[in-house]
């Protein structure tokens, strides 16, 4: 395994539902990432953040809603999504923020949006 | 409109035999390029990576060559196992930034 645990594995949701994934880094790591993959598109970068500070939010809707209380877990929190929000949302940590630094990928939540 | 997936192209190569997968990337600015593998079920995983000083770099059974004058990546891996089966992707730092930007993938599939 990677170091890098998300929970659940698998989650539906109706559009007004309110949820949240999380991911938990077990590898010392100071910055962790949020990652969108879905059957339409590669895989986008959603957030960053670096020692808790949020460093990247890559035009995301405010329909998700990250939260990094240290630098071991990091929450997506999800609210009002649509279908076409549909997709693996992927956690990666890596020891510094730079992107030479390789990001360890978790295993993904596979989220279907009815 | 109607709204299709994301269409993988497919390799597909005997057990034993060298595989070539390639990537076109966009930006010329580009300096620093990693090649993932993801198998079913988990997430991506780093294989190897080239910066953009170099023409070429090796790992264990795995090369990776950069073109620039073309904008071309390119994966090999050598004598092609079973557990090498998974989506290959390339990804770059577009504008020499620091975040990465990936690729579509190409799925590989070694019969045995």
């Amino acid at each position: 395994e990677t170091g890098v645990t998300q929970t659940p594995r698998h989650l539906v949701m109706g559009m007004t539902n309110k949820k949240s994934l999380k991911c938990e880094q077990h590898l010392g790591h100071n910055a962790m990432y949020w990652y969108k993959q879905s059957a339409k598109k590669p895989l986008e970068l959603m957030f960053v953040y670096n020692f808790k500070e949020q460093t990247e939010n890559n035009s995301v809707p405010s329909r998700f809603s990250p939260e990094c209380p240290n630098s071991s877990h990091l929450f997506l929190h999800l609210h009002t999504l649509q279908p076409e929000d549909s997709a693996l949302y992927l956690c990666a940590s890596s020891r510094g923020g730079g992107v030479y630094d390789e990001q360890f990928f978790g295993p993904g939540t596979r989220l279907t949006v009815l | 409109g109607e709204s299709v997936g994301l269409h993988l192209p497919t390799l597909s190569v005997q057990e034993g035999d060298n595989s070539i997968i390639n990537c076109a990337y966009s930006n010329s600015a580009s300096d620093y390029f990693i090649w993932y593998k993801q198998e079913s079920g988990k997430g991506p995983q780093f294989i190897i990576d080239i910066r953009s000083n170099m023409d070429k770099r090796q790992g264990q059974r795995v090369t990776v060559l950069l073109n620039k004058t073309v904008k071309h990546l390119s994966l090999q891996i050598a004598a092609t196992q079973p557990g090498d089966s998974a989506v290959y992707f390339c990804a770059e730092n577009k504008d020499a930034g620091n975040m990465l930007t990936f690729g579509g993938g190409t799925r590989l599939m070694v019969k045995p």
